[in-house]
Order: C-alpha cells, then sequence, then structure tokens
C-alpha cells in the first residue's frame, strides 16, 4: 500500500495525558499537512510541511500541540496534557505539489474522557 | 463569512438522477478546487480537481468552476446509492502553500 498511513486509527486517552500520533506520507511527495475535523464539520488546517520545515501553522495549534516531520520523512503531532475538547479526527495528507492533489490518510480518532 | 460554504443538505435524490453539489467561496485569490468524498466514519477521498474555469468531467461526475462568479459545482450522473456520502468543497490560495480551506459538507443520500 503506497497510500498514506496513520497511526494509531483509534486513541482512547485520559484527560491530562500526552498523546503522539504518526503519519507517514506517500515516499515521493514532499509536503505534508494536519487537519483536524469535527463531527459534522470540514477539516480544518493545523499545520503543514514542506520537507522538514514547518512553514505554517494555525492559530488552532495552541502551545500543547507540537509537529514535526524530522528528515522531511514521517511526521508526527503531539498533544500534551489533553482536554475533552481535543477529541476529533485527526487526519494527515500530503502532495506533490501546492497545486498537486492531497491525499488523505485514514485518520486517528481520538477521545479524550 | 465563511471562506468556504456549502449547503449542509441532507441532499436526497432517487437512484438514476442527476445529483448538483454546489459551492461558493469568498476570496479571489482562491486558484483549485477539488472535492472530497467522506463516508460516515472514513477520512476524505479526492475524486476531483479543477483549477481552471470550465467543466472537467471523469466518469460520472463533472466538476465546474465559475472564477468570475466564484462558484464551484459537482455534478453526479446516473446516482448510485454507493454514492450516498458527504462531499466536501475545498480550495486552495495561491502562495499559501497548498494548504485546503473546507466547506462544511454536502450529505447526500441516494434513494434506491
Amino acid at each position: 500500500d503506497t497510500g498514506v498511513s496513520q497511526d494509531p486509527r483509534h486513541k482512547i486517552t485520559k484527560r491530562g495525558q500526552n498523546v503522539t500520533f504518526r503519519c507517514d506520507p506517500i515516499s515521493e511527495h514532499n509536503r505534508l499537512y494536519w487537519y483536524r475535523q469535527t463531527l459534522g464539520q470540514g477539516p480544518e488546517f493545523l499545520t503543514y510541511f514542506q520537507n522538514e520545515a514547518q512553514l505554517e501553522k494555525s492559530r488552532l495549534l495552541s502551545d500543547r500541540f507540537s509537529a514535526e516531520r524530522p528528515k522531511g520523512s514521517f511526521s508526527t503531532l503531539e498533544i500534551q496534557r489533553t482536554e475533552q475538547g481535543d477529541s476529533a479526527m485527526y487526519l494527515c495528507a500530503s502532495s506533490l505539489s501546492p497545486r498537486g492533489d492531497a491525499f488523505f490518510g485514514q485518520g486517528t480518532r481520538l477521545t479524550v474522557v | 463569512q465563511k471562506e468556504v460554504e456549502q449547503n449542509s443538505g441532507p441532499l436526497s435524490v432517487p437512484e438514476g438522477a442527476i445529483a448538483s453539489l454546489n459551492c461558493t467561496y469568498s476570496d479571489r485569490g482562491s486558484q483549485s478546487f477539488f472535492w472530497y468524498r467522506q463516508y460516515s466514519g472514513k477520512s476524505p477521498e479526492l475524486i476531483m480537481s479543477i483549477y481552471s474555469n470550465g467543466d472537467k468531467e471523469d466518469g460520472r461526475f463533472t466538476a465546474q468552476l465559475n472564477k468570475a462568479s466564484q462558484y464551484v459545482s459537482l455534478l453526479i450522473r446516473d446516482s448510485q446509492p454507493s454514492d450516498s456520502a458527504t462531499y466536501l468543497c475545498a480550495g486552495t490560495l495561491d502562495n499559501q502553500g497548498g494548504k485546503l480551506i473546507f466547506g462544511q459538507g454536502t450529505e447526500l443520500s441516494v434513494k434506491p
């Protein structure tokens, strides 16, 4: 399977715990994006990388959120001190160029209890 | 005003009919547009992209873009029950790195 891969698919965590999600993009894609989607809404942009450089972070991304893409390959999204409002589907997408088609992974569904 | 707006629906059409999904956008700097299909509990799946004014056809799907009217649409011909899903319209702005701005999605139900 050469699509975008995300891990884990589901995560249930207690409020206050830290969680980390991983995304493996399509291998030749140098752009990687993170989005968050809540029920009944379209995905909202969080941040994106071109190779290993994080080029933009949304105002939605509080200080508790951090993302990395070491060596321009896979990316991780960490949420510290989770809150119930963090419960959502976290989606990763990758593309070859700014105008190129972006393809999404299966998503990680986070539930904070 | 939201940057990308869609009718939330639900839109219900009978099997075999044409489903018409609409999207408007507010930023004239928007360059590229995409339609994604999302089944319940799943991630968005890209079905159409359109970059210039006019129509683009792919199988049963036709995307239409009118930049003067800031309007994007998706037509699904010969709708099938398997087309029942939420359809997300998204656009990108020039010089914004390709980040997608999504509408809230339109739920489509195709009745057998």
